[in-house]
């Protein structure tokens, strides 16, 4: 079985430009996160969905960040502009419910903003 | 609030050791969830072992266990025999599940295995 795809694995973008990452979940899995994680810490949660809805959004900085996930299946975070603090690793994680469902992720996207 | 705190930034353990990497957590909720995590350089999220707060026995997953002490809120992971391929970061990180459902991760710690 396929795990949680992302694209790209990497991107490299001058300050004040949009960018966009996608994921994938594992199939039938209802729940989806992003997450934000910078160099030398844990992960931080920006959005949650369950299905096409997005349950816990407080995280996310929604002056330039933006999500959506229209069917309930993938999933695309945007960033527009772009800000030399957002260099960080984007991860996907999805599970089959909440609660204490197991989160699986995604490889990531490593952003780099120049 | 909740907090998860990992006070051991690295270590350096022998290969066949055992390893315990430590986590405390804080929340008042009464249930939630505890789950580690590896992270090798490749960068992917791998789950290792999940704890239920109301579960009572310790929870293993082949070579991991999870020694869960809830009176001290403690959470530590216990790596038998360790592989060189264990060496990578390791997160422990907390569900509450109440109306907020928050998940939280501590900042890691880094474990090298050496030869």
């Amino acid at each position: 079985e396929a795990g949680v795809v992302q694209s790209p694995r990497y991107k490299i973008i001058e300050k004040k430009q949009p960018v966009a990452f996608w994921c994938n979940p594992i199939s039938g899995h209802n729940t989806l996160y992003w997450y934000l994680q910078n160099l030398g810490q844990g992960p931080e949660l920006l959005i949650r969905y369950e299905n096409e809805e997005a349950v816990d959004d407080s995280q996310l900085p929604k002056d330039r960040f933006s999500a959506e996930r229209l069917k309930g299946v993938d999933s695309t975070l945007k960033i527009q502009p772009a800000e030399l603090g957002d260099s960080a690793v984007y991860l996907c994680a999805s599970s089959l419910a909440g609660g204490a469902d197991t989160q699986y992720f995604g490889p990531g996207t490593r952003l780099t903003v120049l | 609030a909740q907090k998860i705190t990992q006070t051991q930034p690295g270590m350096f353990v022998q290969e066949k050791e055992a390893v315990t990497l430590d986590c405390t957590y804080d929340t008042s909720d009464q249930s939630y969830g505890l789950f580690w995590y590896k992270q090798p350089s490749s960068g992917e999220m791998i789950f290792l072992i999940y704890q239920g707060s109301y579960d009572e026995q310790n929870a293993t997953e082949g070579r991991y266990s999870l020694n869960f002490q809830k009176a001290r809120k403690s959470a530590n992971l216990v790596i038998s025999a360790s592989q060189l391929g264990d060496s990578a970061m390791y997160f422990c990180a907390m569900r509450v599940m109440n109306r907020d459902d928050k998940i939280i991760f501590g900042k890691g710690t880094r474990l090298h295995i050496l030869p």
